[in-house]
């Protein structure tokens, strides 16, 4: 069964810190995984990671896939309040985004 | 705006109640998938499509949910015979599929069944 578990479920910091958070999956006819930012909406698009070890920045974001050790970091430097929320790890399948429980960051000024 | 649009927005009904949720992907997008989301939980595939085409449904998806999309357009989900445990929040996401997996959700609508 296709599994993702995403670490740490919680992080509190403070403005200014950087952030780690970890994505480990298990999926079967694997094609590409996906970062997600939820507020108190709808997820949005971060950024798509479809080979190893090539970093993706975006800003003070950036995120790295290894296939092999099935993982993906996404990366937070110099935190703002504005970064508060929960961020979701969804590799693709041949058909479909299976979502972690994502993980919810807090950031205090 | 060209993003995905979803109405409606909110949803409160009675258990037993049937309702019905409409989806509009981005225009040129020609995969529209629907999930399901509650509390403290990352968002659970139901059903895609490919064009008109429905080509997976999730296990999730008991015989009171169906899904359309007639022209390859928009799309509905409908849930007949709500129950209390069909509250969540329902996302539509699309993408196109020679673009690449990128899925672009909407707005989502939130059902709250009495």
């Amino acid at each position: 069964e296709d599994k993702v578990v995403q670490s740490p479920l919680s992080l509190v910091v403070h403005e200014g810190d950087t952030v780690t958070l970890n994505c480990s999956y298990e999926v079967t006819n694997f094609r590409s995984l996906l970062w997600y930012k939820q507020e108190k909406k709808a997820p949005t698009f971060l950024f798509m990671l479809t080979s190893s070890g090539i970093e993706k920045k975006s800003g003070r974001l950036s995120s790295i896939l290894d296939k092999k050790e099935l993982f993906s970091i996404l990366n937070i430097t110099a935190t703002q309040t504005g970064d508060s929320a929960v961020y979701l790890c969804a590799p693709h399948n041949t058909d479909k985004l299976i979502f972690g429980t994502g993980t919810r960051l807090q950031v205090f000024p | 705006d060209t993003g995905v649009s979803q109405d409606p927005r909110h949803k409160i009904t009675k258990r037993g109640q049937n309702v019905t949720f409409r989806c509009d992907p981005i225009s040129e997008h020609n995969r529209l998938y629907w999930y399901r989301q509650t509390l403290g939980q990352g968002p659970e595939f139901l059903t895609y499509f490919q064009n008109e085409a429905q080509l997976e449904k999730s296990r999730l998806l008991s015989d009171r949910f169906s899904a359309e999309r007639p022209k390859g357009s928009f799309s509905t989900l409908e849930i007949q015979r709500t129950e209390q445990g069909d509250s969540a929040m329902y996302l539509c996401a699309s993408s196109s599929w020679t673009g690449g997996n990128e899925q672009f959700f909407g707005p989502g609508t939130r059902l709250t069944v009495l």
